[in-house]
């Protein structure tokens, strides 16, 4: 059965350090995996992997997804309150357009 | 300016009673879904539809159902058999044939419904 797992499901760090965040999956015929960032209500795109090795960057947040190992890592570096959020992780298999979503990450980032 | 809009953002329903929550986007998008999210919880697949006038069972379609008639739209009804509705259900879109933006998945605003 597919699966995507994210992990810590809860972490609190100060303003300034960084974090990473993980999410493996098991997926038949995998396609692309997507980060979203969910505050109050919907979620908003972070980012979409496809290839193994390629960094996504943007701002101070960064992704790269392993397919060999089957994981990826969401690195947000110098975190500010305003990154306190849920990061959910998506990943879609091909020709069947089901998105799965892990359980999310609930970063809380104090002052 | 497009996107998805969902309505109402807040709704109540006594035990028993069906309800429909509305999903409409202008993204031209063909792939409609709708999610469920419980406190702590990921978002979970109820229905998704890949074309008109057809639709597909996700992991939680007990207790819901869905038409999809037209493009723009795929309204979900929760129905007296679903055991716990009260939860926030998102509804997303995304174009899944065009090659530059993947499966990137568009959210509308979501609803929260709660029974009373």
């Amino acid at each position: 059965e597919d699966k995507v797992v994210q992990s810590p499901l809860s972490l609190v760090v100060h303003e300034g350090d960084t974090v990473t965040l993980n999410c493996s999956y098991e997926v038949t015929n995998f396609r692309s995996l997507l980060w979203y960032k969910q505050e109050k209500k919907a979620p908003t795109f972070l980012f979409m992997l496809t290839s193994s090795g390629i960094e996504k960057k943007s701002g101070r947040l960064s992704s790269i997804l392993d397919k060999k190992e089957l994981f990826s890592i969401l690195n947000i570096t110098a975190t500010q309150t305003g990154d306190s959020a849920v990061y959910l992780c998506a990943v879609e298999a091909r020709g069947n357009n089901d998105m799965r979503f892990g359980a999310g990450t609930r970063l809380t980032v104090k002052p | 300016d497009g996107g998805i809009t969902q309505s109402p953002k807040y709704l109540f329903r006594k035990e028993g009673q069906n309800v429909t929550l509305s999903c409409e986007q202008n993204l031209n998008h063909d792939a409609m879904y709708w999610y469920r999210q419980d406190p702590g919880q990921g978002l979970r697949l109820i229905y998704y539809s890949q074309i008109v006038n057809d639709f597909q069972k996700g992991d939680i379609a007990e207790g819901y159902s869905v038409s999809r008639e037209k493009k723009e739209s795929f309204p979900l009804t929760v129905t007296s058999a679903q055991k716990n509705p009260t939860a926030f259900y998102l509804c997303a879109s995304s174009n899944p044939f065009n090659p530059r933006s993947g499966n990137t998945i568009y959210f509308g605003e979501g609803s929260w419904l709660t029974v009373v």
